[in-house]
């Protein structure tokens, strides 16, 4: 299988603050990582995708500034929400694909940001 | 630009009864089509997918799905569910392999005994 995995499940911050989510391919190479946020009771919003050894692209209507997303080898994307503040509280969700897969994403579990 | 109906935000069933959820899309340009299920505290898996080719897809745990392009619709079948089968079931679309996903809100399968 493939398997994708974050840390932490689960973070508290405070306003203010700046809090790093990891994002791993632990069984493959992914040369692309996806990033998404959803809200409760909604559907996952595509937030960037992280190409290896690139800057990301970001969809349109997400601060680049305030989510800042790095792809630095090939098995971790990280996604830092800088200078965080209570409406950012949401479940960010990243996904990573194979090299020639067939357009399928592997998930990750999700981490569950709360900032107060 | 594309999106994804799931008019069915929860759709309550008795075990082993058939179930339909369904899904809508709508794009300007061809697309990818899958359906993903959430088990509490876990992510996202792959139920099934349609590329290209047979507009009847079956995929895991005995699910299936048809693709209509005159109806834009890609609805989601079992025969006959089971307790196991209790989720969250998300239509997504893409327009190309390199593509992020657009998803649906999702519908939540309940099953009843």
């Amino acid at each position: 299988g493939a398997v994708v995995s974050q840390h932490p499940s689960w973070v508290i911050c405070k306003s203010g603050t700046s809090v790093k989510i990891e994002c791993r391919s632990l069984d493959f190479q992914a040369t692309t990582m996806f990033w998404y946020r959803q809200f409760p009771k909604q559907s996952l919003m595509l937030m960037a995708t992280s190409n290896e050894g690139s800057k990301a692209t970001y969809e349109q209507g997400v601060e680049k500034d305030k989510f800042l997303i790095n792809h630095a080898s090939l098995t971790l994307s990280t996604l830092t929400v800088t200078s965080a503040h209570p409406e950012d509280s949401s479940f960010y969700i990243c996904s990573a694909r194979r090299p020639r897969s067939s357009y399928e994403q592997y998930f990750g579990p999700g981490t569950r940001l709360t900032v107060t | 630009a594309q999106s994804v109906t799931q008019l069915d935000s929860q759709v309550p069933v008795f075990e082993e009864a058939p179930v339909e959820l369904r899904c809508n899309y709508s794009s300007s340009v061809s697309v990818y089509l899958f359906w993903y299920v959430q088990y509490p505290n876990q992510g996202l898996q792959l139920l099934l997918k349609y590329l290209s080719g047979s507009t009847l897809v079956k995929g895991i745990n005995g699910f299936e799905a048809e693709f209509n392009k005159s109806q834009t619709s890609f609805h989601l079948r079992k025969p006959s569910v089971h307790i196991s089968d209790t989720a969250e079931y998300f239509c997504a679309v893409s327009a190309g392999g390199a593509d992020g996903l657009t998803f649906g809100k999702g519908t939540h399968l309940i099953i009843q005994p």
